[in-house]
């Protein structure tokens, strides 16, 4: 069974600073992993999607990496600013049958001060 | 891209009432939709996989008979709350894979519904 773990829980920076959120995922056999932002109350925002066959994905200053072997993913948001404040998911997911289902961790809370 | 529209976004029912929850692919057609519940600071737990044409797949701990989840179409899946108590509260979220595994497309979220039972 699938278990997934983001670090840190919480994070508060100032606006500007450069960080790493980080995901760990117990069963690498899996085909693609989707990060995505909430925003309190709200749905679930896609954000980057990295296939099997990528290591990376970049979209504007954000930029995720896959290491299927290690069970790792970690999003890097360059020049942080107030409006990346929200809680970061990560969901890796494998192809058929039972795996093809999207499994959370509890997600990263981010606050970023102006 | 694909989108998932869902409705209503808020809702607020009597205890011992039912509340019906839609979730329908505008754009193109999702033979599978997952229901995930969402209690508050907590991530997303999914409930159970709907799937056209064929009965639920709960994940276990849910009650079947409690959320009744149907399949109607190629387009609509519907989660329904039945005899709702104030213990059922939550935020639900239907989402739908991708169309193609070897697509850029993801898993495509509905916005969510607040329910409230008072």
């Amino acid at each position: 069974k699938q278990e997934v773990t983001q670090i840190p829980a919480a994070l508060s920076v100032p606006e500007g600073e450069n960080l790493v959120l980080n995901c760990s995922f117990t069963d690498s056999a899996i085909y693609n992993l989707q990060w995505f932002r909430q925003d309190p109350g709200k749905g679930l925002t896609s954000l980057l999607l990295i296939q099997s066959s990528q290591r990376e994905q970049t979209s504007g200053r954000l930029n995720a990496s896959l290491d299927k072997s290690s069970g790792r993913s970690t999003l890097y948001i360059a020049a942080s600013q107030p409006g990346d404040s929200a809680t970061y998911l990560c969901a890796p997911y494998g192809y058929g049958g039972a795996t093809n289902k999207l499994i959370f961790g509890t997600g990263t809370l981010l606050a970023v001060q102006p | 891209g694909a989108v998932v529209s869902q409705h209503p976004s808020r809702v607020i029912c009597k205890s011992g009432t039912s509340v019906k929850i839609e979730c329908r692919s505008l754009d193109f057609q999702a033979t599978t939709m997952f229901w995930y519940r969402q209690f508050p600071k907590q991530s997303l737990m999914l409930m159970a996989t709907s799937n056209e044409g064929s009965k639920a797949t709960y994940e276990q701990g849910v009650e079947k008979d409690k959320f009744l989840i149907n399949h109607a179409s190629l387009t609509l899946s519907t989660l329904t709350v039945t005899s709702a108590h104030p213990e059922d509260s939550s935020f639900y979220i239907c989402s739908a894979p991708p169309l193609s595994w070897a697509s850029a497309g993801g898993y495509t979220f509905g916005s969510g519904t607040r329910l409230t039972v008072v």
